[in-house]
């Protein structure tokens, strides 16, 4: 079964600043994705950004990008002049590239999170 | 704007009481999922379809739960008798889930307490 680390139950930064998130998963699969989830006070869950293992690119997304290692098996998010927005609960999550017929490998494994704080 | 939308948003109930949370999935995502959030586990997968189909339902306790998807724009998590142990947030998920295309879109959360 596949396991996700996330070390940093809580981290704080100031705005303006930059910001890494750090993850850290345990698979035997060679081909998988790799998502980071952001959710806010409102309890919505919003996804910020996502890895296919096969890609050796890391993932952007205007102030969001991800330091992908697959050899270490290590996920980190990095983000940009953070913004006060930016504060919430950080869901690092795994999941296998077949399209299964049930085992539960369709579903998205998750860290247990870290919550951000950005001081103004 | 399609999203994921979950019926109710808040629910206190007492024990021994039957709980029905209702999702509606994005129109055209052919998977849906339900996970529960607690503290102390995190996020867990529940159970999940794929074109109205159970897949799996292993991480859901089987004597209390049950998840339906009467038709393609309803799927619905019981419990019968609830418990406090239940008291959680849970979440509905859907995707198009085919190759290419790998994303989960969430509802925003029944909040279920049961005392």
């Amino acid at each position: 079964a596949q396991t996700v680390t996330q070390s940093q139950p809580e981290m704080s930064v100031q705005e303006a600043e930059t910001v890494t998130l750090s993850c850290t998963y345990d698979t035997s699969e060679s081909d998988y994705y790799l998502f980071w989830y952001k959710q806010p006070p409102s309890r919505q869950m919003i996804l910020v950004i996502r890895q296919e293992a096969y890609k050796q690119q890391n993932a952007t997304e205007n102030r969001f990008s991800v330091n992908f290692q697959k050899a270490a098996k290590s996920f980190s998010l990095k983000i940009s002049d953070s913004q006060l927005g930016d504060a919430a609960m950080y869901f690092c999550a795994y999941r296998s590239a077949k399209l299964g017929s049930g085992g539960g490998a369709d579903g998205l494994t998750f860290g247990k999170g870290t919550h951000l704080i950005i001081q103004p | 704007d399609a999203r994921v939308t979950q019926t109710p948003r808040h629910k206190v109930t007492e024990m021994g009481q039957e709980v029905t949370m209702r999702c509606q999935p994005i129109l055209g995502h052919n998977t849906v999922f339900w996970y529960r959030q607690t503290m102390m586990q995190g996020l867990e997968l529940l159970a999940y379809f794929r074109n109205r189909a159970p897949l799996d339902d292993s991480g859901m306790p089987k004597d209390r739960f049950s998840a339906e998807m009467p038709d393609a724009t309803l799927a619905t998590l019981k419990i019968q008798p609830s418990e406090p142990r239940d008291s959680a947030v849970y979440f509905c998920a859907s995707g198009p889930y085919r190759v290419g295309r790998t994303e989960a879109f969430f509802g925003q959360g029944t909040r279920l307490t049961v005392v």
